[in-house]
Order: C-alpha cells, then sequence, then structure tokens
C-alpha cells in the first residue's frame, strides 16, 4: 500500500506570493492533517480535515488555509507568504479518530 | 493545556550502547495517547509505538523497549545495543482523546547520534 504522499517536495517562493501544498493520504484513510516544522518552534498543527470537513485547527493566523476533496487528497494553502513561513510543512493521514497518524515526506517550503 | 518535554536535546552514543531518550508529559485528561515516531535525516516522520493511557504495560519490539509510568507522566524510549542507522531525531508525543482534540502535541525532539 502506498505511502503518505506529498507534492511538490521543495518550493521556493517570494514574500507576499501564495503557495498551494497537496497532500494524498494512504488509500482508506480519511483524516488528513497538517503539521509546519521549523528549527525555532519545533513540529506545530495547523489543521486537520475529515471527510472534507475541518475537524480541529491550530493556533495559526488565517493566512493559512485548507480543503479536503471528496478523495480525501487535501491541500493547504497559505497567502501573502512571509519569510517565518519558511518550514517543512508535513501531512499526516490516519484511518480514524483514535488512530497513529502516518506521515508523508513533507514539502520543503522556502520564502525569500 | 497539554505539554510534552523532551529534555535532551543531542545524545551521542556508540555504537552497541544502549540509550534512553527521556519524554515527560503533562495533561488534564484521563484519557490520552502517546506515540514515539523517528525522524531521519530524509525528514519523513516515521511511526514506532502507540500508547494509550489505560495500558500501563511495557512494550519490547526488536530492540526497542518502552516504559510507561503515568505516576510520573514519563514515557521513555529505550534502544539496546543501538546501531548507525538509529541516528535520528526522535520525537515523543501527545493526543488527547476527547473529540476535537485530537492534535498531536510534539515534544521538541532529541537528535540522536551513534558513531561507529
Amino acid at each position: 500500500k502506498a505511502g503518505v504522499t506529498q507534492t511538490p517536495r521543495y518550493l521556493i517562493k517570494t514574500r507576499g506570493q501564495q503557495v498551494t501544498l497537496s497532500c494524498s493520504p494512504i488509500s482508506g484513510h480519511r483524516s488528513v492533517s497538517w503539521y509546519q516544522q521549523t528549527p525555532g518552534q519545533g513540529l506545530q498543527f495547523l489543521f486537520e480535515y475529515f471527510s472534507e470537513t475541518q475537524r480541529n485547527k491550530g493556533n495559526f493566523p488565517g493566512r493559512f488555509s485548507g480543503r479536503q476533496f471528496s478523495n480525501s487528497r487535501s491541500e493547504m494553502n497559505v497567502s501573502t507568504l512571509e519569510l517565518g513561513d519558511s518550514a517543512l510543512y508535513l501531512c499526516a493521514s490516519k484511518i480514524g479518530t483514535a488512530d497513529e497518524q502516518y506521515f508523508g515526506p513533507g514539502t520543503r517550503l522556502t520564502v525569500t | 493545556a497539554q505539554k510534552v518535554t523532551q529534555a535532551q536535546t543531542e545524545i551521542s552514543v556508540v555504537e552497541k550502547e544502549d540509550v534512553t531518550l527521556d519524554c515527560v508529559y503533562e495533561t488534564r485528561d484521563t484519557t490520552y495517547y502517546l506515540f514515539w515516531y523517528k525522524q531521519p535525516p530524509s525528514g519523513e516522520l516515521v511511526f514506532l509505538i502507540r500508547r494509550n493511557s489505560f495500558d500501563e504495560q511495557n512494550e519490547i519490539s526488536g530492540r526497542y523497549s518502552w516504559n510507561f509510568q503515568k505516576s510520573t507522566s514519563s514515557f521513555n524510549f529505550t534502544i539496546t545495543a543501538s546501531q548507525v542507522v538509529d541516528s535520528a531525531v526522535y520525537f515523543c508525543a501527545l493526543s488527547e482523546a476527547p473529540t476535537g482534540r485530537r492534535a498531536l502535541t510534539f515534544g521538541s525532539g532529541t537528535r540522536l547520534q551513534v558513531q561507529p
């Protein structure tokens, strides 16, 4: 069974631009969560989607948004990029509510 | 609020040594889950173990073992006879079980370097 895939793997953007990252969960997994990893703040939860509905949200500004499609694939969008948004963005999927999450390889975003 | 503390920022050992990674957590809930993940240089977080708050039995999986003690709010991870391939950053994480609060709260990670 294929693991969680994320595209693109690397991205370079300029301040003020917007970016969309994509995540395809493991087949059969309906929950997709997004995390941001930076050297300073560590791993922080962004949001979780389940059956196309946002079920949980972390403490991030409204510039960070996401959505989930009927096939469970998810996208996250960051508008008006700031230098501090440079990070590894990790997507994770799981089958149900209390299960372990399986992570993708991440998208490394660099904002210049 | 929940919190996970991994006080050891970096540990360096020589191959075949045993090493224990510490994890201390804080939560107000009586039902919760604890996890360990490994992050090799490639960046992908690899799931190692999940433990729920009602199961205090220690677990062993090959060279890996975990010691869960609710009395001290700790969930420590031991690698026996470490190998170079164990070099990675290890994260302990906590998830509260009640509805709406299932996000993982991660510790800051412990970087393990195993020298040949």
